[in-house]
């Protein structure tokens, strides 16, 4: 079964960093690039950053200075670093797939996303 | 950066009606890199359209996609009680994902 599950810490205080891990579970993980994408509270959708199988990644020039992502291909799964965070990052956080390799090319969209985890930025 | 602009905001509908949602880029976006999500509340996004005009698996054929260059269009043919939702655009350009605003379709 495909499935995406998430984790990491819901609560921090400004300044710290944010973590949350994905993992892929029910397909190929090295045919897929993986990204994150945020929803503040009743906002629209974020990109965050992408990262290949290789460790390749592109990120949000809004968010670059603060944002990592990587992976562990052994463990099909990849994770999100936010340093410094503020009450601005507060949101709703999704792991998900961004392309999808099939029939010798590359498709561009996200088809398979995790439940999400709420981040809660709060002194 | 390639910017969406979706309109409208708001749409109120009644089930049966036909939707009409609009995706307006900045500039040209390949048809390609265009897609459509429909998003529940407390729920995450949902592909429903992929190269400006595919449906993505098990998406009814209610939905329908079509446009090029900078003008795209989301069609719900006849309104399902289930489909009163926030959908989304999106493009992918020059290693930059991006997403419209939303349009909302609500119960009239």
């Amino acid at each position: 079964q495909v499935q995406l599950q998430q984790w990491g810490a819901g609560l921090l205080k400004p300044s710290e960093t944010l973590s949350l891990t994905c993992v892929v579970y029910g397909v190929s993980f090295s045919n897929y690039y993986w990204s994150w994408i945020r929803q503040p509270p009743g906002k629209g959708l974020e990109w965050i950053g992408e990262i290949n199988n290789s460790g390749s990644t592109i990120y949000n020039p809004s968010l670059k200075s603060r944002v990592t992502v990587s992976v562990d291909t052994s463990k099909h799964q990849f994770s999100l670093r936010l340093t410094s965070v503020t009450a601005a990052d507060t949101a709703v956080y999704y792991c998900a797939s961004s392309r999808r390799y099939s029939d010798y090319h590359w498709d561009y969209y996200m088809d398979l996303w995790g439940k999400g985890t709420t981040v809660t930025v709060s002194s | 950066e390639i910017v969406l602009t979706q309109s409208p905001g708001t749409l109120s509908l009644s089930p049966g009606e036909r939707a009409t949602l609009s995706c307006r880029a900045s500039q040209s976006v390949s048809s390609s890199y265009l897609a459509w999500y429909q998003q529940k509340f407390g729920q995450a996004p949902r592909l429903l359209i992929y190269g400006a005009s595919s449906r993505a698996t098990g998406i009814p054929d209610r939905f329908s996609g079509s446009g090029s260059g900078t003008d795209f269009t989301l069609t719900i043919s006849r309104l399902e009680p289930e489909d009163f939702a926030v959908y989304y655009c999106q493009q992918y350009d020059n290693s930059l994902w991006t997403f419209g605003q939303g349009t909302k379709v609500e119960i009239k």
